[in-house]
């Protein structure tokens, strides 16, 4: 059974820092272009970041370059993305997900909450 | 940045009624170098992760039952489901991965009439 399964959301004060990660099972990470994306309370998705296969390439929105990085371990089956400078704004369920033709796999999502 | 245009923001349906969504994107997704549509259409749930139904425009995800069909080309997009049922209560998104930044439409929420 293919599973994404997200850890490290919480809350955070602004301006703080956060680690999620991202544990594939079921299948080879390595296969597949891996994503963030994100939905705000009450609002859409958004797609935030992307890594190619081997790392070498990443894209992210506009709103978190310079703030957020992503991050992948193949050996590990797994996925990262370190959140810096938080805003409330960042508040939202963080989703792992695997691209091909689309984004053919998804965890449940972490929450991520930014408040005093 | 393309921008994903859905309409309508909701719609309700009668049980055994067809829906259909729109979504327009602001520029073309169809790539010229292999003749696809790098547009897809997911379902969400509350409490539940997106689920991938439609990808290419046309092409009905493994497993995704045939009253859900996509179509359209270039700029101009619908999401089908030809015969309602109650399962299918949810919200959809289209999603262009043909450039970077990947952008969904704002949803539209499916309801029962």
């Amino acid at each position: 059974e293919v599973q994404l399964v997200e850890s490290g959301g919480g809350l955070v004060q602004p301006g703080g820092s956060l680690r999620l990660s991202c544990v594939a099972s079921g299948f080879s990470l390595r296969n597949y272009w891996m994503n963030w994306v994100r939905q705000a309370p009450g609002k859409g998705l958004e797609w935030v970041t992307n890594i190619k296969e081997d790392g070498s390439e990443e894209y992210y929105v506009d709103s978190v370059k310079g703030r957020f990085t992503i991050s992948r371990d193949n050996a590990e089956n797994s996925l990262f993305l370190q959140l810096n400078s938080l805003r409330s704004e960042d508040t939202a369920v963080y989703y792992c997900a695997a691209s091909g033709a689309g984004i053919v796999y998804w965890g449940q999502g972490t929450l991520v909450t930014v408040s005093t | 940045d393309i921008v994903m245009t859905q309409s309508p923001d909701s719609l309700a349906v009668s049980l055994g009624e067809r829906a259909t969504i729109n979504c327009k994107s602001s520029r073309s997704v169809l790539s010229r170098s292999n003749n696809k549509n790098y547009l897809a259409w997911y379902q969400h749930k509350p409490g539940q992760p997106p689920k991938l139904l439609i990808y290419w425009a046309s092409t009905r995800e493994s497993g995704v039952p045939d009253r859900f069909s996509g179509s359209g080309s270039g700029t101009d997009f619908t999401l089908t489901i030809s015969t309602l049922k109650a399962e299918d209560v949810a919200v959809y998104y289209c999603h262009q991965f043909y450039d970077i930044p990947s952008t969904f439409g704002q949803g539209t929420k499916l309801e029962i009439k």
